[in-house]
């Protein structure tokens, strides 16, 4: 199971952590990735990383401002979003490379 | 960057209709692709993975098919609860998406 929370309003140049609980399996043992939709709109890919962290990879609309990251200890995937956007205004989504999806959390970008 | 694009964007369609999605690849994934349903408010719900092999749990009237740049979902008799947005999903190197179809009723 993947719970995603963290999302809220915040306003344009700000920054947000959005997390990801998993249970069940071993955050640091799987590749993650986070994916976004904006509303109405379709599935875009924002970034990946090993279960180690040793290869991370971001989409070019949020190089520079997202940083991916996983904590053993807690069994948790993060996103650390700066320097946000009205654009960045999404639903985001956890997902394993197995497939496995949560249920997503909004954030909203606006002023 | 390996784009997707699916077809049709919407799609009408009669309860018990065959109805048929594709995909194409910019260059060849393999079979390394997903096809997902998705309803208003809630995430995607997996329906096929590595191109043809259907997720426990959803009903055998949905299949996939295709290999290298062409993919195709097809629904064998379209049921009321298959209103929705498909999404078409490769996962050969990073991810990307298709734009996705609209199943709608006609």
């Amino acid at each position: 199971q993947l719970v995603e929370s963290g999302g809220r309003l915040v306003q344009p140049g700000g920054s947000l952590r959005l997390s990801c609980v998993v249970s069940g399996f071993t955050v640091t043992t799987y590749e993650m990735n986070w994916v976004r939709q904006a509303p109405g709109k379709g599935l875009q890919w924002v970034s990946y990383t090993t279960g180690s962290g040793d290869t991370k990879a971001y989409a070019d609309s949020v190089q520079g401002r997202f940083i991916i990251s996983s904590d053993n200890a807690k069994n948790s995937l993060y996103l650390q979003m700066d320097s946000l956007r009205v654009d960045d205004t999404a639903i985001y989504y956890c997902v394993t490379t197995e497939l496995w999806w949560g249920r997503g959390t909004l954030v909203t970008v606006s002023s | 960057d390996i784009q997707m694009t699916q077809s049709p964007s919407t799609l009408s369609a009669s309860v018990g209709e065959r109805v048929t999605i594709t995909c194409r690849a910019s260059q060849s994934i393999g079979k390394y692709l997903a096809w997902y349903q998705q309803k208003p408010g809630r995430a995607p719900k997996l329906l096929i993975y590595q191109a043809s092999r259907l997720e426990t749990g959803v009903p055998s009237r949905f299949s996939g098919s295709g290999s290298g740049t062409e993919f195709t979902l097809t629904i064998s008799s379209l049921q009321p609860d298959d209103f929705a947005t498909y999404y078409c999903h490769q996962c050969y190197s990073y991810w990307t998406f298709g734009q996705g179809t609209k199943v709608e009723l006609k």
